[in-house]
């Protein structure tokens, strides 16, 4: 089955303490993505990887990083999570992004943060 | 930079019956692509429509049709025979062709169905 997952699905730290979220595809989509999802804001960027070791900041990048080592697997990495940054994530793919067409962003589940 | 707007906060339908949400947008661009996305309960984003802005024709999917009027740049979702199923928080979202930018999201319509 075509998918995108992400795990962990919930998640409660606390202020500081590094993790990872992973995201991961299975249809050898070259496009992947990273939102976040707050009440009033709607969806907003985060990081964008266009293929393998090819990654660009989106509209709210500040307080994470990302990694694209392999064209399946899309971390987000919050080094040192602060409250502000309690939200629901999603990651997204596409099968690439070309000059004259877009192609439809696939969803993972998302991810639930709370930071204390 | 492009904005999505969703004037509808909340919309509520009786089931069997049509229901259509609005959108607008505003870019400068020429090549962009219109979507709109449903998010269940369940929080996950599904897609349930998308439009070229290169295509004259509205597209449809069952029983979701959309209203593409580029000049007045509009977008409206009509729902056919509502069901309980469609019940949800309905995204409409802007990409622009020929960039890697992310989808530009409106800040969401929440439908209700009534039985």
């Amino acid at each position: 089955e075509a998918q995108v997952t992400q795990n962990p699905r919930y998640l409660i730290t606390v202020t500081g303490k590094k993790l990872t979220v992973t995201c991961s595809q299975n249809m050898n989509h070259e496009y992947m993505s990273w939102y976040r999802q707050d009440p009033g804001l709607g969806l907003r960027q985060i990081y964008y990887s266009m293929n393998v070791e090819v990654t660009d900041k989106g509209d709210v990048p500040e307080g994470y990083k990302v990694s694209r080592k392999e064209k399946r697997n899309f971390p987000l990495i919050l080094e040192s999570p602060s409250p502000n940054q309690t939200s629901l994530y999603f990651c997204a793919s596409s099968l690439r992004v070309y000059p004259t067409r877009q192609e439809t962003q696939y969803f993972g589940p998302g991810t639930r943060l709370l930071v204390l | 930079a492009q904005t999505v707007t969703q004037s509808q906060p909340e919309m509520s339908v009786q089931e069997a019956e049509t229901v259509t949400l609005s959108c607008t947008y505003d870019t400068s661009e020429s090549d962009y692509y219109l979507f709109w996305y449903k998010q269940p309960p369940s929080r996950q984003m599904i897609l349930v429509i998308r439009q070229e802005a290169y295509k004259q024709q509205n597209a449809t999917e069952n029983r979701f049709s959309v209203n593409f009027q580029k000049a007045a740049k509009s977008f409206s979702l009509k729902i056919s025979d509502s069901q309980l199923g469609d019940a949800a928080m309905y995204f409409c979202a802007y990409i622009r062709g020929g960039g890697a930018d992310g989808l530009t999201f409106g800040k969401g319509t929440h439908l209700i169905i009534q039985p």
